[in-house]
């Protein structure tokens, strides 16, 4: 079955540790997106992907890296910089046109220890 | 600048009856809507949709209301069910842009 696998499902993490929040998608989506969730808050979004090796800022990128090496892979990195890096993280993918609407993996609920 | 808006964070709805979601949104060039449905811990599902040349579109329960000058749509749910106890998330984009701009999401509980 076509679709987007996250992991972890749950990640822990120290202060002034990053981790790499993973994302595929097997759906041959061209573009990739990460998005946090906090409560009250809605979907914001932190960075996307329209083609293999480019990716722009989305509003609130500081403290978060990604890369797009492969179509079907976009992870993220949560640095040390992010200062409230508790949320909950969703990837999604879709078409070349958003107009078909976006495929959202499960999500990683991230929780600083 | 929320270009997406949904006014109300929480509603309740009693088993049987109709549910009522509300959007607003302030960008003129959004040309295609989206409601997508959110449980606990799991990423959101595409529930309907409506394109800026229609006003009103039907799948099964869920009919999407689009008013364009208003600027504003919603999401009817009838008969609302047990199940359908969720956060909705309304969305848009316009222009061929990839990048769908959602609003903050209503808690919607349905009371038996």
């Amino acid at each position: 079955d076509g679709g987007i696998t996250q992991s972890p499902k749950y990640l822990f993490r120290k202060e002034g540790q990053n981790v790499t929040l993973s994302c595929e998608q097997n759906l041959n989506h061209d573009a990739m997106y990460w998005y946090r969730q906090d409560p009250g808050q809605g979907l914001r979004l932190i960075y996307y992907s329209q083609i293999v090796n480019d990716f722009q800022k989305g509003d609130i990128a500081e403290g978060y890296s990604v890369s797009r090496e492969k179509k079907e892979s976009f992870p993220l990195t949560v640095t040390s910089a992010q200062k409230n890096p508790t949320a909950f993280y969703l990837c999604a993918s879709s078409p070349q046109v958003a107009n078909y609407g976006y495929t959202f993996g499960s999500g990683t609920r991230l929780t600083v220890v | 600048d929320q270009q997406v808006k949904q006014n109300s964070p929480s509603l309740s709805v009693q088993e049987g009856r109709i549910s009522i979601l509300n959007c607003d949104y302030t960008n003129s060039m959004f040309d295609y809507f989206l409601w997508y449905k959110k449980y606990p811990a799991e990423g959101p599902t595409f529930l309907i949709s409506i394109s800026s040349i229609k006003d009103k579109n039907e799948d099964g329960r869920f009919t999407v209301f689009l008013n364009k000058s208003a600027k504003h749509l919603s999401l009817h749910i009838v008969p609302s069910q047990p199940g359908d106890s969720a956060v909705y998330f309304c969305a848009a984009s316009g222009g061929g842009a990839q990048k769908l701009v959602f609003g903050q999401g209503t808690r919607l509980t349905i009371n038996p």
